[in-house]
């Protein structure tokens, strides 16, 4: 099994400013993911973190806007940058063991409100 | 039309009661997945599902892969059931994305 703790578990932003959500898994894991949740809405995939590479992007999301680091098999980071009010959101990082078809696990999500 | 559809989108029932969750596909897939998710946000997996019926305590799930349908029941539903459950797909065609219903907000009432 895997155990991810994600923080911050919510925040209240400025318009414009930019926010860093970090997840921390308590094994190492080859892929992670990071899916954005908006409001009444079901999880959209942001973009698969890997280690040691460019994260990959699904169509829709940027990396100017979401940039992520994954400096380790442990650990990730996604930053929204810029952000707006259309970008209040539960943000979500994953993980699957093994393939993508394995158990997932999830962190307990960064509910962010944009002002 | 979705690739995954959830029914129903809300469900009220009382403590005790019987309660079944529908998914239904539109792809071939290589594995199902149930998902629990909370008040706060955070979501628990219950089942992965390719082929069959699991069972874990209260909750039972079955797939039919030929009709491409799978519910999720909970035996003598309580209060802290209460969540919204989601039903997520695995195709089995291309790069294995996941593909999440919109999920099924349950309140069970005591």
């Amino acid at each position: 099994s895997a155990v991810i703790s994600q923080k911050p578990s919510r925040d209240i932003c400025q318009r414009g400013t930019s926010l860093t959500i970090q997840c921390q898994v308590d094994s190492q894991v080859t892929m992670m993911f990071w899916y954005r949740q908006q409001p009444g809405q079901s999880l959209t995939l942001i973009a698969t973190a890997n280690q040691g590479s460019e994260a990959t992007y699904e169509s829709g999301f940027v990396i100017d806007k979401f940039p992520i680091s994954r400096p380790n098999l442990t650990f990730s980071t996604l930053t929204v940058s810029n952000m707006s009010p259309e970008d209040s959101s539960i943000y979500l990082c994953s993980v699957a063991l093994g393939t993508r078809s394995g158990e997932l696990f999830f962190g307990e999500g960064s509910r962010l409100t944009v002002l | 039309k979705n690739e995954v559809e959830q029914s129903p989108q809300n469900l009220t029932a009382q403590e005790g009661e019987f309660i079944t969750i529908n998914c239904s596909y539109s792809v071939g897939i290589s594995a199902l997945h149930w998902l629990q998710q909370h008040p706060g946000g955070g979501i628990v997996s219950l089942f992965m599902l390719s082929s069959g019926k699991k069972k874990h305590g209260r909750l039972i799930a079955t797939i039919n892969i030929q009709e491409k349908h799978s519910s999720l029941h909970i035996t003598a539903s309580h209060p802290r059931d209460s969540a919204v459950y989601i039903c997520a797909i695995i195709s089995n065609f291309g790069n294995e994305k996941l593909t999440f219903g919109t999920g099924t907000r349950l309140t069970i009432i005591p």
